[in-house]
């Protein structure tokens, strides 16, 4: 089983439609989660942590369900700019260098 | 634009070649990362340096060498490579032991050196 699981899509929205992505893990010790954003032939960059409580980041939801081993994004009011890679991942201590990322789910938004 | 740079952006090589990679940073970061990034298959750490000091080999072949002369740069030397290696090698750093999530503080990539063997 993989440590990280998205589903890779691709998702094709249409614009102003909401989608969202789940991501499951397989270490029950794992602490941190976080969202991070790919484009095309481009480097990740961090979308946004993912806390317990669940957070909202403008049009972006995350949530955590530590029982049930997984996480997910949410995006509301979806833009053509939001058309990218997302990756999943996780740490199961506290330091970056334990992060250990999904294979990502691709978005496409259309007109 | 972002604050680590990669040299070359684009590289093709010869299975008996030697070439380097150069990973250059500008954020005052004292950790440095390697990662590899395959088609369809999810970002590989490869290498951590902290202060300069190798922390982690993630098992990888020695045709790979990694070599940290300060903390702003960061080069991977290759030889002898493989087709199976070509892929995107992405650099980054952050804060060392950094402890996250953290406020203000993540890891930041640079845009990739994408490498093919021939």
């Amino acid at each position: 089983r993989k440590e990280v699981e998205q589903d890779p899509g691709p998702f094709n929205v249409p614009e102003g439609a909401t989608v969202a992505f789940n991501c499951t893990y397989s270490n029950s010790a794992s602490q941190s989660f976080f969202w991070y954003r790919q484009d095309c032939r481009k480097e990740p960059k961090l979308l946004m942590s993912v806390y317990s409580s669940g957070n909202e980041d403008g049009r972006f939801t995350a949530q955590l369900n530590r029982a049930s081993q997984y996480i997910s994004l949410l995006i509301r009011d979806s833009k053509l700019s939001d058309s990218a890679t997302y990756l999943c991942v996780v740490a199961h201590t506290g330091t970056a260098s334990k992060l250990t990322f999904g294979t990502g789910t691709r978005l496409q938004v259309t007109l | 634009e972002t604050g680590v740079t990669q040299t070359p952006r684009h590289l093709v090589m010869g299975m008996t070649n030697k070439k380097s990679l150069k990973c250059e940073q500008h954020l005052g970061h004292n950790a440095m990362y390697w990662y590899k990034q395959s088609a369809k298959k999810p970002l590989e750490l490869m290498f951590v340096y902290n202060f300069k000091e190798q922390t982690e080999n993630n098992s990888v072949p020695s045709r790979f060498s990694p070599e940290c002369p300060n903390s702003s740069h960061l080069f991977l030397h290759l030889h002898t490579l493989q087709p199976e290696d070509s892929a995107l090698y992405l650099c980054a750093s952050s804060v060392p032991g950094l402890t996250l999530p953290s406020s203000g503080n993540t890891i930041y990539f640079g845009e990739g050196s994408w490498l093919t063997v021939v």
